[in-house]
């Protein structure tokens, strides 16, 4: 079946620190793979996307690329800001079915 | 991306009472729409997905008669709470996709049951 494993959290840097947040899956055929955040009493946005293997999705300085041979996608971001603070989730869509990740919650100090 | 709207965003009822929640697909047809469950600081919890015009396939381990999910058209699909107790109050979040493309999510309803 389909799932997905995310590093654990939570996780706490100060601001312009590098971020890698590491997200593995188990699925069979093709699946896409997303990142979604998720601020304080919000549902989730999507933060990037990579639809096949050696994508790279980026948005908002974040990055993850899509590694076939390691079943990785995980997220970086090269220098973190306080308003970054939230809780990441790694998704997996195959097959019309979809998988979160446990989530990572992110805290940003100045 | 296309929009999905979730109606209410906000609901506190009263034990033992009923309560609907809307989820909509504004600018497409979504032929699969689902119903997740986020318990505080933790993840998405997959309810039931549910195809139009059929019955939802509910995940192992929850009630279908206590959450009842109708998706009669390809832009709606609605999750009632049947007579909740305060251990139903969570967030409730839907997505909903068309013809295999990626889910996209309501803005999530949370509830409380006082």
């Amino acid at each position: 079946g389909n799932s997905v494993t995310q590093m654990e959290g939570p996780v706490t840097l100060s601001e312009e620190a590098f971020l890698t947040i590491n997200c593995t899956y188990t699925a069979t055929g093709y699946p896409s793979l997303f990142w979604y955040v998720q601020y304080p009493g919000e549902g989730l946005q999507l933060l990037l996307k990579a639809t096949k293997a050696d994508d790279k999705g980026s948005n908002k300085g974040f990055e993850a690329t899509y590694r076939k041979e390691t079943t990785s996608f995980h997220l970086e971001k090269g220098s973190v800001q306080v308003s970054d603070s939230a809780v990441y989730f790694c998704a997996l869509w195959n097959n019309n079915d979809m998988r979160f990740g446990a989530g990572t919650r992110l805290t940003v100090k100045p | 991306g296309a929009v999905v709207s979730q109606h209410p965003s906000r609901v506190i009822c009263k034990s033992g009472t009923s309560v609907k929640i809307e989820c909509r697909s504004l600018d497409f047809q979504a032929t699969t729409m689902f119903w997740y469950r986020q318990f505080p600081k933790q993840s998405l919890m997959l309810m039931a997905t549910s195809n139009e015009g059929s019955k939802a396939t509910y995940e192992q381990g929850v009630e279908k008669d206590k959450f009842l999910i109708n998706h009669a058209s390809l832009t709606l699909s609605t999750l009632t709470v049947t007579s909740a107790h305060p251990e139903d109050s969570s967030f409730y979040i839907c997505s909903a996709s068309s013809a295999n493309t990626e889910a996209f999510f309501g803005q999530g309803t949370r509830l409380t049951v006082v």
